[in-house]
C-alpha cells in the first residue's frame, strides 16, 4: 500500500495566522484527499485535490481559509488560514490505494490554535 | 446522497466478551465500497477491510468478522475475544470507486481488564 508523510505532525499556532500542512506519497496518486477531524467527531471531507487543476471543495469550506496546492502527482499543501480556535483540529490527507488496501491517511496533523 | 449511519457511539465490554459493532448504509448507487476503520488512541488511522457491493459473503481475519447484507443496508463488525488493545474508535465508511470516503460518526469501544 501507499505511504504517506504528513508534516507537521502537530502545532500550536497563535490565532490570525496560517499554518501550512505537507502530503508526500512514495507512489503517484491521481487524487488526493483532505479531511478534518474535530475532537472527538468523525473525519469531515474538505476538498478532493487533481493534479494540474484547482481542489473540489465541499460545502462549509473555502479555498480563501483552506487553499489547496498540488504541484505534482506525489505531493500536496492544505494551508488553514487566518487561523481562530475553532480551526483546533486534526486534518488528515488520504490517498485511494490500488487493490484491496482501500484508503491510506497520513499520520495527521494536530492543530492547536490558542 | 450518501450516508453512513453508526447508531452505537459508546460500547464497553469485559476482555473475552464478543462484540458487534453496527453501520447502516444509504446509497443510490448500484456499484459501492463500504470501509471499516480503526483509530486508536495514537489518532492513527488502521484500514481493516474494504468490501464491493458486489460481493456479499462474510468476511473472517482471525478474531475479526463481518457481515453484509444489502437487504438491510448493513455492514456490521464483528471482534471475537476482545483484548485490552482493541480499545479505539471505529469508522465505517461508504464511497464509489475513487471518490472520497463519507464516514460514519464512529463507535468508541472501551475492553477493560
Amino acid at each position: 500500500s501507499a505511504v504517506i508523510s504528513q508534516k507537521p505532525s502537530r502545532d500550536i499556532c497563535q490565532r490570525g495566522t496560517s499554518l501550512t500542512i505537507q502530503c508526500q506519497v512514495d507512489s503517484q496518486v491521481t487524487m488526493m484527499f483532505w479531511y478534518r477531524q474535530q475532537p472527538g467527531q468523525s473525519l469531515t471531507l474538505i476538498a478532493t485535490a487533481n493534479q494540474g487543476s484547482e481542489a473540489t471543495y465541499e460545502s462549509g469550506f473555502v479555498i480563501d481559509k483552506f487553499p489547496i496546492s498540488r504541484p505534482n502527482l506525489t505531493f500536496s499543501t492544505l494551508t488553514v488560514s487566518n487561523m481562530s480556535p475553532e480551526d483546533s483540529s486534526i486534518y488528515l490527507c488520504s490517498v485511494a490505494d490500488r487493490g484491496d488496501y482501500g484508503y491510506t491517511f497520513g499520520s495527521g496533523t494536530r492543530l492547536t490554535v490558542v | 446522497a450518501q450516508k453512513v449511519t453508526q447508531a452505537q457511539t459508546e460500547i464497553s465490554v469485559v476482555e473475552k466478551e464478543d462484540v458487534t459493532l453496527d453501520c447502516v448504509y444509504e446509497t443510490r448507487d448500484t456499484t459501492y465500497y463500504l470501509f471499516w476503520y480503526k483509530q486508536p488512541p495514537s489518532g492513527e488511522l488502521v484500514f481493516l477491510i474494504r468490501r464491493n457491493s458486489f460481493d456479499e459473503q462474510n468476511e473472517i481475519s482471525g478474531r475479526y468478522s463481518w457481515n453484509f447484507q444489502k437487504s438491510t443496508s448493513s455492514f456490521n463488525f464483528t471482534i471475537t475475544a476482545s483484548q485490552v488493545v482493541d480499545s479505539a474508535v471505529y469508522f465505517c465508511a461508504l464511497n464509489q470507486a475513487g471518490t472520497a470516503l463519507i464516514f460514519g460518526k464512529g463507535t468508541t469501544l472501551s475492553v477493560s481488564s
